[in-house]
């Protein structure tokens, strides 16, 4: 089993809908949560972080957290064609320099 | 503007030849990561430091080093040893402090191919 799961897609939304992207992890310790943006040919660029259960929001950005479960989500509201990019989800135990990434889930908004 | 910069942005070396990443950063941040990037494979851990002359080896340290003498300098040599090494770096940084989980931020990579 992998430490962080994403299914790497595509998956495809139209433009407006909303974008759901799952993230699973194996490692009950785990603290901290943060999901990235990867245009092709591009750097990682942080999106959100979130640290307990339950849902934080940012703009169109929502992320929920549930450790019970060892799941975190992250929706994108009214998804935009420049929403097209691969999201990867991260985890962190507190008190370590480790993070630990999936491999990514690529989204693609149809215009 | 504070942030994280990495050169070359693409770099071509011959096989057997040693090459060094730059990576510095403005954040004043403590702590300074190395990853790796392959297609259809997550991000892997080479180095990471949390201080100042002081790192330790990721998943992946084989065939790579590093050092760290200044705080906003975190440089990466890719040996001859390095059996695989064209592949996607990216230098990331954060806040440091054990007990604490902070946001990392990266870089905008460098391209490494070797023939």
């Amino acid at each position: 089993q992998k430490e962080v799961e994403q299914n790497s897609g595509p998956l495809s939304v139209p433009e407006g809908a909303i974008a759901s992207l799952n993230c699973t992890y194996s490692d009950r310790v785990s603290q901290s949560f943060f999901w990235y943006r990867q245009y092709s040919g591009k750097s990682p660029e942080l999106i959100m972080s979130i640290y307990s259960n339950g849902d934080k929001e940012d703009g169109r950005f929502t992320a929920q957290l549930n450790k019970a479960s060892q799941y975190v989500s992250l929706l994108i509201r009214d998804s935009q064609p420049s929403d097209s990019a691969t999201y990867l989800c991260a985890v962190n135990r507190s008190g370590t320099y480790k993070y630990i990434f999936g491999t990514g889930t690529r989204l693609k908004v149809l215009a | 503007d504070g942030g994280i910069t990495q050169s070359p942005k693409y770099l071509f070396r011959k096989e057997g030849q040693n090459v060094t990443l730059s990576c510095e950063q403005n954040l004043n941040h403590d702590a300074m990561y190395w990853y790796r990037q392959d297609p259809g494979q997550g991000l892997r851990l080479i180095y990471y430091s949390q201080i100042v002359n002081d790192f330790q080896k990721g998943d992946i340290a084989e065939g790579y080093s590093v050092s760290r003498e200044k705080k906003e300098s975190f440089p990466l040599t890719v040996t001859s040893a390095q059996k695989n090494p064209t592949a996607f770096y990216l230098c990331a940084s954060s806040e440091g402090g054990l007990g604490s989980s902070y946001e990392q931020y990266f870089g905008p990579g460098t391209r490494l191919t070797v023939t």
